[in-house]
Parts: structure tokens; C-alpha cells; sequence
């Protein structure tokens, strides 16, 4: 079965702190990918970022950083001094080996507070 | 470069009725996925749509159905309206041959079934 699992529904810091949001995700596939998304109050997904099951080399983008562990199946997502901006819902998806869906977890809310 | 768009913003519906929402895809993009997101849920993938004919399906009933037409935009159609489709109704595009690339997800439906 593909899953991906959120397990924190709720996460509320002030600003200037970092925050890590766990995914957990469950697949057979050799071959899949996995993507974080933000969605913001105005409702649409915006795309962060994609990595592929064999590139294992974790990234920085400005504040955004993300590590990528096979072997514990997490794809996990920092924001480094954390802005009120960030306060969004964010969501940890894959698509599978035989490509095409996109398969998300439940989402984790943001909370920046001043 | 022109986004993902979709229409209409707010839809209210009563229950028994049918509903058909419109996605044009980003300029380039070939591929268009529906996703529907419940309140508080990660979206949940309904179908695709390449070179006009359904690519994949979602755990959704026959009464949700879909055209894309040759301009790659896209149409949701759903019958008999339950008070259970009452969600918000994604649209994203993407590159074919690219099965596992970024969908780009347009601002959404709200769909009220009453």
C-alpha cells in the first residue's frame, strides 16, 4: 500500500524559530518521488519542492531545507527563523512507481505567531 | 507564462443536482489531474487527463466524470450531487512524459452541496 503520513496536525511557533515537519511515507516501489506543498489561507497548492527515491543528497533553499532518509522512509522539512508568512498548511505527497497521482498525507498546519 | 486557472470560484449546489467545473492548464502543460480535498483532508486524486482521454482513476464512483478537450483544458462533471461531495475541487497541470514531475495546482473550487 502507498501512504503518507503526517502526524503532527498542528505545530504553533513564534516567530524567528525553526520548525521541522515530519512525513513518513510507506511504498514498495523502487522507483517513486516525493514533494512537499504549502497551501496558504487562500486555498491553492504551491509546489516547494520534488526529489526522486535515488538522490538521497538533502537541500537548502534559502530559509527551506529538507532531509530525505531512506532507510527511516522520512522526508522531513525545516524552515530555518521562521516567518508569520510560513503560517500555511503544509502537505508531504508521493507519486508512485507507476507515476501520474499524487498521494498526500493529512497535512501539517503552521502557525506563526509575532 | 500563464497559470493554472479554474472556475468558478464558489459553487452552491442542492443535493440530486449535477455540477460541471473548468480547469484551463498552465501554457505548455498537456496533462491535467483533479483532485477533490475535503475539509481539514489532504486531497485526494480523483482522475487524469491526457490527449483527451482519462490516464488514471481515483477510489471515486462513475458519477464523477471528466473530458479534456484539445486545448488541454478540463471539465469535472459530478450527478447526483451527495452532501458528502461538498469540498473543495483541485485542478493541477502538468508536463507529459513526465509522469512523476510537479503538478501545478490551480486556486480551486469551493463546491457546497446543501
Amino acid at each position: 500500500a502507498q501512504k503518507v503520513t503526517q502526524a503532527q496536525t498542528e505545530i504553533s511557533v513564534v516567530e524567528k524559530e525553526d520548525v521541522t515537519l515530519d512525513c513518513v511515507y510507506e511504498t514498495r516501489d523502487t522507483t517513486y518521488y516525493l514533494f512537499w506543498y504549502k497551501q496558504p489561507p487562500s486555498g491553492e497548492l504551491v509546489f516547494l519542492i520534488r526529489r526522486n527515491s535515488f538522490d538521497e543528497q538533502n537541500e537548502i533553499s534559502g530559509r527551506y531545507s529538507w532531509n530525505f532518509q531512506k532507510s527511516t522512509s522520512s522526508f522531513n522539512f525545516t524552515i530555518t527563523a521562521s516567518q508569520v508568512v510560513d503560517s500555511a498548511v503544509y502537505f508531504c505527497a508521493l507519486i508512485p512507481q507507476e507515476g501520474g497521482k499524487l498521494i498526500f498525507g493529512q497535512g501539517t498546519e503552521l502557525s506563526v505567531k509575532p | 507564462e500563464t497559470g493554472v486557472t479554474q472556475s468558478p470560484t464558489h459553487l452552491i449546489k442542492t443535493r440530486g443536482q449535477q455540477v460541471t467545473l473548468r480547469c484551463s492548464s498552465q501554457s505548455g502543460h498537456n496533462t491535467v489531474s483533479w483532485y477533490q480535498q475535503a475539509l481539514g483532508q489532504g486531497p485526494q486524486f480523483i482522475f487524469q487527463y491526457y490527449r483527451e482521454e482519462e490516464n488514471g482513476r481515483g477510489n471515486f464512483p462513475p458519477r464523477f466524470s471528466g473530458l479534456q478537450f484539445p486545448n488541454y483544458s478540463s471539465e469535472l462533471n459530478v450527478n447526483a450531487l451527495e452532501l458528502d461531495d461538498s469540498a473543495l475541487y483541485l485542478c493541477a497541470s502538468s508536463l507529459a512524459g513526465t509522469s512523476s514531475g510537479e503538478q501545478y495546482f490551480g486556486p480551486g473550487t469551493r463546491l457546497t452541496v446543501t
